[in-house]
């Protein structure tokens, strides 16, 4: 089972639509949390840490839910520029140092 | 920009050949770690160095070595090139620590034929 699970999609919205992403991870012992945008053949960029509260960034709401080891992302109002792949990273302090593992990542594509 | 720079941009090599891929960390951050990315998949995790020594390794074989020198900035060495090496490598800059936020360079695309 891997680590990190997320649905590939592609999500195709229409723009200012909302669209949610969800992703699973499998260690409980899993301590920090991110969302990472990554364009076609450019590396993944940091979209937002998640925290045990939830946090919000302009129209981007992340969520974790430790008892159920979920995390999701919403992003509302959905502009042509948000078209990425978006990636669930989950950091364990192990042996592995502070090692990020990421989920394969979600494709989404918002059209005119 | 994240001020991780990374070089070469692109590399082909031939199978059996080595490489060393560098890494530049940005300003203030004392940690390096570097990833593979396969086409379709996530970044996997290949090392992590702090304060020039290895803090952890994911599973990869030993032909992938690396280095970290004083200035922080880092290397990546592959030897014996397999064609699955074919990827993009990634390095990413951070401070040491839980919860530290890592920021990634543009990568090396590498093409082993």
């Amino acid at each position: 089972r891997k680590e990190v699970e997320q649905d590939p999609g592609p999500f195709n919205v229409p723009e200012g639509a909302t669209v949610a992403f969800n992703c699973t991870y499998s260690n409980s012992a899993s301590q920090s949390f991110f969302w990472y945008r990554q364009d076609c053949r450019k590396e993944p960029k940091l979209l937002m840490s998640v925290y045990s509260s939830g946090n919000e960034d302009g129209r981007f709401t992340a969520q974790l839910n430790r008892a159920s080891q979920y995390i999701s992302l919403l992003i509302r109002d959905s502009k042509l520029s948000d078209s990425a792949t978006y990636l669930c990273v989950v950091n364990l302090n192990s042996n592995s140092g502070y090692a990020l593992n990421f989920g394969k990542g979600t494709s989404l594509l918002v059209t005119p | 920009e994240t001020g991780v720079t990374q070089s070469p941009t692109h590399l082909i090599k031939t199978r059996g050949q080595q490489v060393t891929l560098r890494c530049s960390s940005q300003s203030g951050h004392n940690t390096v770690s570097w990833y593979q990315q396969a086409l379709g998949q996530g970044p996997q995790f290949i090392f992590q160095y702090y304060r020039e020594e290895e803090n952890g390794r994911g599973n990869f074989p030993p032909r992938f070595s690396g280095l970290q020198f004083p200035n922080y900035s880092s290397e990546l060495n592959v030897n014996a090139l397999e064609l699955d090496d074919s990827a993009l490598y990634l390095c990413a800059s951070s401070r040491l620590g839980q919860g530290a936020e890592q920021y990634f360079g543009p990568g090396t695309r590498l093409t082993v034929t």
